[in-house]
């Protein structure tokens, strides 16, 4: 079974810029999650799609940041424009659709950003 | 709001031996909770995953148990070695499908 595939790994922009980052998440996998964890600290939930509708987007700073999951596959996260403290790993994850038996979250390498 | 806190933060060991890594939540309604592993510049690994009704889950040499009530999960890991070296983060889902809230980790070294 494939996991949950991410690109780039690695990304370095200026300040101001923009930035992509795609997610492919484990075939059959209703949720999708993408988690920012800036280093030593545990990930923190940036949204969570159901399909392709939005479950929680509490605390996506939407004045620069965007996702998108069109037709409940792969999803886009795009920061525009970007901040110094915008410098973290980008986690991406999938599990199967709320009320299954079994909901394990599965994560991808995630994207190592850098913002100088 | 959920939040989850993690001890130690850092921990160092001699190969062989046995430890415990703790997670405490304050919010006792949550539907699971799971336990990963992350080695430096990687994502995340699933080690085990407790549904709320159960009391603990094994897999190989880790032992992963759940007291709710307390709000309290350990992971117990036997015969430590060099390559268990890493950050383990737990994590606890709501009762309504609400995303992960993670712990801040416990480093790991396991010296050789």
């Amino acid at each position: 079974e494939a996991g949950v595939a991410q690109s780039p790994r690695y990304k370095i922009i200026e300040k101001r810029q923009s930035v992509a980052f795609w997610c492919n998440p484990i075939s059959g996998h209703a949720t999708l999650y993408w988690y920012q964890q800036i280093l030593g600290q545990g990930p923190k939930l940036l949204i969570q799609f159901q399909n392709n509708g939005v479950v929680d987007d509490s605390q996506l700073p939407k004045d620069r940041f965007s996702a998108e999951r069109l037709k409940g596959v792969d999803s886009t996260l795009k920061i525009q424009p970007a901040k110094l403290e915008d410098s973290a790993v980008y986690l991406c994850a999938s599990s199967l659709e709320w009320g299954q038996t079994n909901t394990e979250a599965f994560f991808g390498q995630g994207t190592r950003l850098t913002v100088v | 709001k959920q939040e989850v806190t993690q001890i130690p933060a850092a921990l160092s060991v001699p190969e062989g031996e046995n430890l415990v890594l703790n997670c405490s939540f304050t919010d006792s309604a949550i539907y699971n909770l799971q336990w990963f592993r992350q080695d430096p510049g990687k994502g995340l690994t699933s080690l085990l995953l407790i549904q709320s009704s159960q009391r603990e889950q094994t897999s190989g040499r880790l032992n992963a148990s759940l007291d709710k009530s307390s709000g309290r999960s350990t992971l117990y890991i036997a015969a430590s070695q060099p390559g268990d070296s890493a950050t383990y983060l737990c994590a606890v889902r709501g009762n309504y499908g609400q995303n992960f809230v993670f712990g801040p980790g416990t480093r790991l070294s396991v010296l050789p």
